[in-house]
């Protein structure tokens, strides 16, 4: 198993380019997530979702969009990329819709510069 | 907002010796689990321990839960220097109505040779 996968590893973006970070997993979770990390602030939560078609917000989830067409895939889509969201991305995963409760396996994360 | 919080921030000891952080929190949880973070890598899963346990092993490691305190901590015994790393704890929280997995801010550990 591959487990969680992450694309691009660095992206460097332009203040009000937009772009999508690629995460996939192949353990059949049903629960997926993203972090972004940001020096001292340890991993903040953007969006998560409990299974295709299901999409919640978390803490941070404001200039983010996210979409679960597969249960494998869980996209994050920047519309306007600001300098704000410099940070490091990552992506996890969880098994079962009650994926808080359980182990959750990382991807190795997208750093992410907007200049 | 952080559930957790990691208490020290930063930790530096020699190599052998034990090496204690701490997490407080401040709602009630059914679970806290704790992470380790090498430089520049995704988060590895250590041990998760339920809110009606109060202490768990995994190897060097002792994870202990006090939910009257709000609290848990995480003993490595036996430093490595391969257990420089950051470690963080996460929980189980409500927030806008439904539970969502908040890590804290992280211990930074520093095992000197």
């Amino acid at each position: 198993n591959a487990g969680v996968t992450q694309t691009p590893k660095f992206q460097v973006l332009k203040t009000g380019q937009s772009m999508t970070l690629q995460c996939a997993q192949d353990m059949n979770h049903e629960y997926m997530s993203w972090y972004r990390q940001d020096p001292g602030m340890g991993l903040r939560l953007i969006h998560y979702s409990v299974g295709a078609g299901i999409t919640d917000q978390g803490e941070v989830p404001n200039g983010y969009n996210v979409s679960r067409s597969t249960t494998e895939d869980f996209p994050l889509r920047l519309l306007s990329a600001a300098p704000s969201q410099t940070s490091v991305y990552f992506c996890a995963s969880s098994y079962g819709i009650r994926g808080y409760n359980y182990e959750q396996y990382f991807g190795p994360g997208t750093r992410l510069t907007v200049t | 907002s952080q559930q957790g919080e990691e208490d020290p921030q930063a930790l530096s000891i020699q190599e052998g010796e034990n090496a204690t952080m701490n997490c407080s929190y401040k709602t009630s949880i059914n679970n806290l689990q704790w992470y380790r973070q090498n430089s520049g890598r995704g988060l590895v899963h250590l041990i998760l321990i339920r809110s009606n346990e109060r202490e768990k092993h995994s190897g060097r490691l002792r994870v202990t839960l006090d939910t009257s305190k709000k609290s848990s901590s995480l003993l490595i015994t036996a430093s490595r220097a391969a257990d420089t790393a950051s470690y963080f704890c996460a929980t189980d929280s409500e927030i806008q109505g439904a539970q969502k997995l908040v890590f804290g801010q992280g211990t930074r550990l520093t095992i000197n040779p």
